[in-house]
């Protein structure tokens, strides 16, 4: 499959501060892009996706990026809470492959009291 | 409350022995996926069905076996012939996607609690 990974295997930060993780990716056929998050011993849920004709998609709290210049997607978490504690993981696909996502390693994130 | 359900939760497999992970949805969607994650490691696809009766392996279908018999149902065989199968198996679905529909639709996977299998 082709290559969805992250930058930094684990990210702590503050509660309250913003966190930001980051994916990269090798297709630039990859048009479509989710982010996951997935709590300990849980399946992953959706939090967020964005389409390559954007560059900038804002949910409740989170904000997601894509630079398809440098294939590069963020993921940006405004105000973290101790709940916000989980690993992190977008997944891409394309028109080439549309019924299949791939999926990076992820990152988890740690949000100290 | 619509949902995907796996069961069970925890499964432990003696050496040479087939086990069968459940994978239920009454989400009415078309598209079922079994992902395998080892720790470290992205989701890996596993098998996908678009339609009852019929599905596809996907990058690392080599000793697990799947059947459609049922929207609803997608379970997951893991043969003895799977030889690392410890890992923490994740189902999901989704609508079904076309050509055409693909770029009209936001489509998300609903996964499921997922099974962590282990071998003893």
């Amino acid at each position: 499959g082709e290559s969805v990974g992250l930058h930094l295997p684990t990210l702590s930060v503050q509660e309250g501060d913003n966190s930001i993780i980051n994916c990269a990716y090798s297709n630039s056929a990859s048009d479509y892009f989710i982010w996951y998050k997935q709590e300990s011993g849980k399946g992953p849920q959706f939090i967020i996706d964005i389409r390559s004709n954007m560059d900038k998609r804002q949910g409740q709290r989170v904000t997601v990026l894509l630079n398809k210049t440098v294939k590069h997607l963020s993921l940006q978490i405004a105000a973290t809470q101790p709940g916000d504690s989980a690993v992190y993981f977008c997944a891409e696909t394309g028109r080439y492959n549309f019924n299949k996502f791939y999926f990076g390693s992820g990152t988890k994130l740690n949000v100290k009291p | 409350d619509g949902g995907i359900t796996q069961s069970p939760k925890y499964l432990f497999r003696k050496e040479g022995q087939n086990v069968t992970l459940s994978c239920e949805q009454n989400l009415n969607h078309d598209a079922m996926y079994w992902y395998r994650q080892d720790p470290g490691q992205g989701l890996r696809l596993i098998y996908y069905s678009q339609i009852v009766n019929d599905f596809q392996k996907g990058d690392i279908a080599e000793g697990y076996s799947v059947s459609r018999e049922k929207k609803e149902s997608f379970p997951l065989t893991v043969t003895s012939a799977q030889k690392n199968p410890t890992a923490f198996y994740l189902c999901a679905s989704s609508i079904k996607i076309s050509r055409d529909t693909y770029v009209r639709l936001n489509y998300g996977y609903t996964f499921g609690s997922g099974t962590r299998l282990t071998v003893v």
